[in-house]
Parts: C-alpha cells; sequence; structure tokens
C-alpha cells in the first residue's frame, strides 16, 4: 500500500509566479490535511479537505493561497503571485474516514514539497 | 486555545547519554490525542507515538519511552543510550477529537556526536 504522496518534491519559483503543490492520499484515505513548516518552526496546520470540500481552512494566509480536493486526482495547493515568505516544506497528510465514531484514523504524513521563492 | 510548548530548541549529547525531551501542552478537550514525530535530515515526517488522553500508562518501545501525566499536562520522551542516529528534529503534538488538525510544538533539535 504505497503511502502518501506528494509531487513535485523541490519546486522553485520567481516571484510572481504561481506554485501548484500536489499530494496524492494513501488509497482508501479520503481526507487531506496541509500544513507548512517554515524555517526554523514547527508544522502550522492550513487546511483541512475531504472530497470536494473544505472543512476547515482556519489555518491559511486570506490571500493568494487555495486548496482543492476534487472528487478525481489529487488535492492541490495553490499559491499565486509568489513572494520570498513563502518559501518554506508544505507536508500533507491524509487519513481514513473522519472519527465520528470515537475511533481516531491516523494522520499519515507525505515526503513534503520544499518550495522555495527566489 | 490548544498549545504545544516544546521548552528545549536544542539538545547536544554525547553517544550512550540517557536524553529527555520535555513538551507541555494547553486544551480544554477532555479527549485529546498526543503524538511525537521524528524529523532527520532528510526532511520527512516519522510517526513515533500517539497516546489518547484517557491512557495515562507509560510507553517503552526499545530505546524509546514516554511519559505522559494528565496532572501535569506533559507528555515528556525519552531516549536511552543515545546513538548518533537519533540525531533529527523531534516535534510533540497535540490532536483534539479524531479529524482534526494536529497542533505542533515548534521542535527540539537534538544532535548526538560520537
Amino acid at each position: 500500500n504505497a503511502g502518501v504522496m506528494q509531487n513535485p518534491r523541490h519546486l522553485v519559483r520567481r516571484r510572481g509566479q504561481e506554485a501548484r503543490l500536489r499530494c496524492s492520499p494513501m488509497k482508501g484515505h479520503s481526507h487531506v490535511y496541509w500544513y507548512r513548516q517554515l524555517p526554523e518552526e514547527g508544522l502550522k496546520f492550513m487546511v483541512y479537505l475531504q472530497k470536494e470540500n473544505i472543512i476547515d481552512e482556519s489555518g491559511m494566509p486570506k490571500e493568494r493561497f487555495s486548496a482543492e480536493f476534487p472528487k478525481e486526482g489529487p488535492s492541490i495547493l495553490r499559491i499565486q503571485q509568489v513572494v520570498r515568505g513563502d518559501s518554506a516544506a508544505y507536508f500533507c497528510a491524509s487519513s481514513r474516514i473522519s472519527g465520528t465514531s470515537g475511533i481516531y484514523n491516523e494522520q499519515f504524513f507525505g515526503p513534503g514539497t520544499r518550495l522555495t521563492v527566489l | 486555545a490548544q498549545k504545544v510548548t516544546q521548552a528545549q530548541t536544542e539538545i547536544s549529547v554525547v553517544e550512550k547519554e540517557d536524553v529527555t525531551l520535555d513538551c507541555v501542552y494547553e486544551t480544554r478537550d477532555t479527549t485529546y490525542y498526543l503524538f511525537w514525530y521524528k524529523q532527520p535530515p532528510s526532511g520527512e515526517l516519522v510517526f513515533l507515538i500517539r497516546r489518547n488522553s484517557f491512557d495515562e500508562q507509560n510507553e517503552i518501545s526499545g530505546r524509546y519511552s514516554w511519559n505522559f501525566q494528565k496532572s501535569t499536562s506533559s507528555f515528556n520522551f525519552t531516549i536511552t543510550a543515545s546513538q548518533v542516529v537519533d540525531s533529527a528534529v523531534y516535534f510533540c503534538a497535540l490532536s483534539g477529537q479524531a479529524g482534526t488538525a494536529l497542533i505542533f510544538g515548534k521542535g527540539t533539535t537534538l544532535s548526538v556526536s560520537s
């Protein structure tokens, strides 16, 4: 069973360009979380998505950032008009159905995408 | 609000020393989950342990052990007889009800020299 896949692993963009980060969850997982790790900091939650729905985007910057998780295909985190401060490692995690039954469903992390903005 | 504090930014030890990484958390939830992750120099996140708030039993896995104390809101991690391969950044994290986001501490960088 393949793990969470993220691509590209490394992405270089110039200021003002768009960055698209992809995350393919583990097989059978329908929930995706995006986290950002800025230099010298821990990971911070950005957004939580189900298929075709954004469940919680409380950690997303208000401008330039968007995320989707379509019915078919990977989840996409899009950053428009990137700035140097967007340089970070972006991690995706996936889990099975939410734990409404009280059963905790583990979040499995991908290897991350390292974004460098020149 | 939920919060995780890892007061130790960096720790340096010599091989075979024991080392304890501290983690203090804040939450108003009665049910919550605590985690430790390891991030080696290669950058990926390696899951180490998950603990439920209603299970205060300490856990040992090889050279690793975890001490969960609700009375002090702490979930400390001890590596016994450290090795160079233990050098990494270690993150403590907290989650509320299942399905919610993880709240991470800022991490502790552990350097083990030979």
